[in-house]
């Protein structure tokens, strides 16, 4: 599995963006960039996933560079909610049956 | 849609005692996943079931945990005996074949002690 590289925290103010990024420099033509993130004792939830072009759901933006080595993941406008760990994940393009594996992911601290 | 179920929420053992941890995975989700959280890690596979089948177990501990999907729905993942460093949230995820993202459990917490 193609690894990733995160910065292990970061700190963002209430209401400002939050950009979160990622390195996968050896990710392969097949794979997908996933997010995930992981509030305070619950289990990961989904936010979003990308192939080379960017992305957009209700709840973030994926910038991936034309290169593909290297992604972004950006909260718009940052809430307390947002608090959690932030995990980039490189997964094969097959829906569904392909195992998720993770880093230490990035924490982020949204702060009033 | 209801999500991942799992019981019990918080379990505290003795080291060498036995333990099991339960999970319903959405209706309909024929791939059910155990992962080990280790407090500070991020989470890290065990087992990956295709409905009642076995697709990867090559991290999990067999001479001490133990994983069962009867009937495709339900999964129960068991420790025999429990040693000190399996203290960890154990986490049980589902998804379906034509979707992108996973769904998690809110995980057991386990301590061993």
């Amino acid at each position: 599995d193609a690894k990733t590289t995160q910065p292990p925290s970061m700190d963002c103010a209430e209401g400002r963006a939050a950009n979160l990024p990622c390195n996968h420099s050896t990710i392969s033509g097949n794979e997908y960039v996933y997010w995930y993130r992981q509030i305070h004792s619950q289990g990961p939830q989904y936010i979003i996933h990308g192939l080379k072009n960017n992305e957009t759901n209700e709840m973030a933006s994926l910038i991936i560079t034309e290169d593909r080595k290297s992604s972004t993941l950006i909260l718009p406008h940052a809430t307390l909610r947002d608090t959690a760990v932030y995990y980039c994940i490189v997964r094969p393009t097959i829906q569904g049956a392909q195992k998720l594996v993770f880093g230490q992911g990035t924490r982020l601290t949204i702060n009033p | 849609e209801a999500g991942v179920a799992q019981s019990p929420r918080y379990k505290i053992i003795e080291k060498r005692q036995s333990v099991a941890f339960w999970c319903n995975p959405i209706s309909g989700h024929a791939t059910l996943y155990w992962y080990q959280q280790i407090l500070g890690q991020g989470p890290k596979l065990l087992i990956q079931f295709q409905n009642n089948g076995v697709v990867d177990d090559s991290q999990l501990p067999k001479d001490r945990f133990s994983a069962e999907r009867l009937k495709g729905v339900d999964s129960t993942l068991k420790i025999q005996p429990a040693k000190l460093e399996d203290s960890a949230v154990y986490l049980c995820a589902s998804s379906s074949l034509g979707a992108w993202g996973y769904t998690f459990g809110s995980g057991t917490r386990l301590t061993v002690v």
